[in-house]
């Protein structure tokens, strides 16, 4: 089973909107990571947090952690066109060395000009 | 440095034949994973490849089977193939277990 939950499925805003969207795990976790897919194309790297952070920033990015509540939220402020894509949360389990990181299902962010 | 690659791009196979899809990593990388992604179950893990050893496996078939090179280059070849084998496949590299990977842009593998 899928690690982390993303939510919402899918989310449309107007260009210029902030764009939130929330990621909830079920284990320990080393870090939680965000990921954007570009339709069709392989997956880019956003942002890192470790269980020791609280808040992380990148750019227009911004990321929380809560390990007491087991969740994570992506900001994405002042949108634009170009941020239309599928959004995944991934979680590096504290399971041991044999853990992999495990990937949501996605969040599909449609930025209307 | 370069970024991770995937050969080939495209691919159209008959089922009941095989296929052996191939990724060479970043350059210093020397973990490989390989994700299988449909629209209906999403992004699934196959394998993880480490030092040329499998570190960690997907629940899937036999059919799917992978390998690593010492030079990192991986490869993942699907048997028999099914109608259902359709999917994007996605490698991805990484310097160390839980740190970010760094994905290819992957092979779409039609099945007919």
């Amino acid at each position: 089973s899928q690690q982390g939950e993303e939510d919402p499925q899918a989310l449309s805003i107007q260009e210029g909107e902030n764009a939130t969207m929330n990621c909830s795990y079920k284990t320990s976790i080393n870090n939680l990571q965000w990921y954007r897919q570009n339709s069709g194309r392989g997956l880019v790297h956003l942002i890192l947090i470790r269980s020791n952070e609280r808040e992380k920033h990148s750019g227009r990015l911004r990321v929380t952690l809560d390990t007491s509540k087991k969740s994570s939220s992506l900001l994405i402020t002042a949108s634009r066109a170009a941020d239309t894509a599928s959004y995944f949360c991934a979680t590096d389990p504290v399971t041991g060395a044999n853990s992999k990181l495990t990937f949501g299902k996605g969040i599909t962010l449609s930025v209307r000009p | 440095k370069a970024g991770v690659t995937q050969t080939p791009r495209y691919l159209i196979k008959t089922r009941g034949q095989q296929v052996t899809l191939s990724c060479s990593p970043i350059s210093g990388h020397r973990s490989v994973s390989w994700y299988q992604q449909t629209p209906g179950q999403g992004l699934q893990f196959l394998f993880e490849y480490f030092s040329e050893t499998q570190r960690n496996k997907g629940n899937f078939p036999g059919r799917f089977s992978g390998r690593q090179f010492s030079n990192s280059r991986s490869e993942m070849n699907v048997s028999t193939l099914e109608l259902g084998d359709s999917a994007l496949y996605l490698c991805a590299s990484s310097s160390h277990r839980g740190h970010e990977q760094y994905f290819g842009p992957g092979t779409r593998l039609t099945v007919t």
